[in-house]
């Protein structure tokens, strides 16, 4: 089955303990991106890549890493997490270009104490 | 500052008649739009979307309708099925969406028996 996988699907770690959200996917994207979905305040993305070794910022980076050392794999990396990093996190692919519509997981809820 | 606004944070239909969803954008060089769906406890689907060289496109029950001059765009579906109770995001993005998808704060469709 054809399918974005992350994990954990729920997270709650204490201000400062670092941590990693993985994400996965099967479909042979190239295209892999980091949202975050807050009340109010909709989707907004986090960092994406356009392929193996190619990062870049998104809308709100701060607070966040990524490495894009595999095709299939795109991990969501919080150094020093912030109670203002609680949130609900969504990675997402796509083949190559956007247009072709994004495929998402399923999310993983973050509670940041 | 909020390039693509739903103005609507929800929306009641009932069962069978036409559901109706805006979203308005600010920015000009937004040239692909799309819609996406959330059921609670799942990531985004894709759903449908539409360039900005065209002014309507139709997937069985989901049509879209964009007005460039307006720099609006509707989603219609129809008819409505309490399957269709979910939260829909409106999504652009430009120049081949390689800095990914700005999307609006979602609409939460209702749709009553």
């Amino acid at each position: 089955e054809a399918q974005v996988t992350q994990n954990p699907r729920y997270l709650i770690t204490v201000t400062g303990k670092k941590l990693t959200v993985t994400c996965s996917q099967n479909m042979n994207h190239e295209y892999m991106s980091w949202y975050r979905q807050d009340p109010g305040l909709g989707l907004r993305q986090i960092y994406y890549s356009m392929n193996v070794e190619v990062t870049d910022k998104g809308d709100v980076p701060e607070g966040y890493k990524v490495s894009r050392k595999e095709k299939r794999n795109f991990p969501l990396i919080l150094e020093s997490p912030s109670p203002n990093q609680t949130s609900l996190y969504f990675c997402a692919s796509s083949f190559r270009a956007i247009n072709y519509g994004y495929t998402f997981g399923s999310g993983t809820r973050l509670t940041v104490v | 500052d909020q390039q693509v606004k739903q103005n609507s944070p929800s929306l009641s239909v009932q069962e069978g008649r036409i559901s109706i969803l805006n979203c308005d954008y600010t920015n000009s060089m937004f040239d692909y739009f799309l819609w996406y769906k959330k059921y609670p406890a799942e990531g985004p689907t894709f759903l449908i979307s539409i360039s900005s060289i065209k002014d309507k496109n139709e997937d069985g029950r989901f049509t879209v309708f964009l007005n460039k001059s307006a720099k609006h765009l509707s989603l219609h579906i129809v008819p409505s099925q309490p399957g269709d109770s979910a939260v829909y995001f409106c999504a652009a993005s430009e120049g081949g969406g390689a800095d990914g998808l700005t999307f609006g704060k979602g609409t939460h469709l209702i749709i009553q028996p």
